[in-house]
């Protein structure tokens, strides 16, 4: 099946500083990418979806100077929490949308999330 | 727009009873139909889907849902569940069109018993 792999799995930084999560599509070229925000006990709140190639639309609300996401290439996605708060922490969740491989229909698969710490 | 709605925030259940998780969506246009599942501290793995054809899904781990269109619904059921399933469950629907976003329900936690 669709493997979609995050790094890192968490991450604990001080207040201020830049974090990197990156996604992966480890066996299917993935032309769209989605970024999901978790807060403890509730459902996931899509942030921005992101196409190869070209800049992500983000869901309103979504400041896009704070998130930044770059999808260079068809099996990886990017996103950057800058200047991050102690509000910024949370589970980020990726998933990817591929146009061939194992299942062309419209299934997103889903990454194991990243717990960002801000203190 | 969409909605999901998922009513019952937390479903306890003795092992090897019946459950069925609700989930109903509210949409102006042709959507997807999904459940997704989640254990502690990961991601999100598909359980079933729906797309088209019959109305009732078979998914991994003996879990089935039937969409049933005039109710907009489109609920999990499993007839015998184990401590293993206990986690959270998860319905979104997507519309038929490019954007494939995923609206998501609140959430089933669903509680296995021994």
């Amino acid at each position: 099946g669709a493997v979609v792999s995050q790094h890192p799995s968490w991450v604990i930084c001080k207040s201020g500083t830049s974090v990197k999560i990156e996604c992966r599509s480890l066996d299917f070229q993935a032309t769209t990418m989605f970024w999901y925000r978790q807060f403890p006990k509730q459902s996931l709140m899509l942030m921005a979806t992101s196409n190869e190639g070209s800049k992500a639309t983000y869901e309103q609300g979504v400041e896009k100077d704070k998130f930044l996401i770059n999808h260079a290439s068809l099996t990886l996605s990017t996103l950057t929490v800058t200047s991050a708060h102690p509000e910024d922490s949370s589970f980020y969740i990726c998933s990817a949308r591929g146009t061939s491989g194992p299942d062309p229909t419209d299934t997103q698969y889903f990454g194991p999330g990243t717990r960002l710490t801000v203190l | 727009a969409q909605s999901v709605t998922q009513l019952d925030s937390q479903v306890p259940v003795f092992e090897e009873a019946p459950v069925e998780l609700r989930c109903n969506y509210s949409s102006s246009v042709s959507v997807y139909l999904f459940w997704y599942v989640q254990y502690p501290n990961q991601g999100l793995q598909l359980l079933l889907k729906y797309l088209s054809g019959s109305t009732l899904v078979k998914g991994i781990n003996g879990f089935e849902a039937e969409f049933n269109k005039s109710q907009t619904s489109f609920h999990l059921r499993k007839p015998s569940v184990h401590i293993s399933d206990t986690a959270e469950y998860f319905c979104a629907v997507s519309r038929m069109d490019s954007s494939y976003k995923l609206i998501f329900g609140s959430g089933t936690r669903l509680l296995v018993r021994p």
